[in-house]
């Protein structure tokens, strides 16, 4: 059981604009910044977002991050069948003293 | 140009130790806030951060796994190694290691990942 909560599946069509959760608690998302990776079949994840909405160079502006109380969105705008991946969203612990993940959120492109 | 790659054994037996290897490039564990750690993942299941070290020689390690794992770094060599005592076939997973950056809010993210090294655990 992950201590970060995310849907196991999300989906939507080319063009579209999907949200993808992920919810923790005062210790973790509350009190720290939210991290977002991606993730393709057989492959490592990779940064997408940093500090709730920072992106990285090479990250397309159709992915966008929010943080609002104890949750945050990762939202995919204008979806290209590429966007297809697993994503994991992150944070610090204060109660662990550790990162900690998401259980990670399956994105289909219909 | 950051890299990172994990080596070591495909197949470990069940109460051996495991042992691996992270070899990197693009930047030096020598400077200051920047630290190298080690995260796994289980066939079809959530990523898991097992530890981390740092520059300064200091350590973190997941609180569930403490007592199992232990990280050294060789500086010259560019090297971190991530041993795990105790090998059950619930640790088979695929082992990254991975880049954690300085950050100027102490923020302890992971910005370059390594391909990841599949273990398997099993008689």
């Amino acid at each position: 059981q992950s201590v970060l909560t995310q849907p196991p599946s999300a989906s939507g069509t080319p063009g579209q604009r999907v949200s993808i959760s992920c919810s923790g608690s005062n210790s973790n998302i509350g009190d720290n910044f939210v991290y977002w990776y991606q993730q393709f079949p057989g492959t490592a994840p990779r940064l997408l977002i940093y500090r709730n909405s920072q992106r990285p160079s090479g990250v397309p502006d159709r992915f966008s991050g929010s943080k609002s109380g104890t949750s945050a969105s990762l939202a995919i705008s204008g979806l290209r069948p590429e966007d297809e991946a697993d994503y994991h969203c992150a944070t610090w612990d204060d109660s662990l003293s550790s990162p900690v993940f998401g259980g990670g959120t399956k994105l289909t492109v219909l | 140009q950051i890299t990172l790659r994990e080596s070591g054994p495909t197949l470990v037996k069940p109460t051996q130790t495991l042992t691996l290897t992270c070899t990197f490039s693009g930047f030096s564990l020598s400077t200051s806030g920047v630290g190298v750690a080690w995260i796994r993942q289980p066939p079809g299941k959530a990523l898991e951060w097992l530890a981390h070290i740092y520059s300064n020689e200091n350590q973190r390690h997941n609180p569930s796994l403490k007592s199992r794992l232990t990280v050294t770094k060789d500086t010259s060599k560019n090297q971190v190694v991530l041993t795990m005592t105790n090998m059950d076939p619930a640790d088979t997973a695929t082992y990254y290691c991975a880049h954690r950056p300085y950050d100027s809010f102490g923020s302890t993210f992971f910005d370059f990942w390594g391909q990841g090294t599949l273990v398997t655990v099993s008689s």
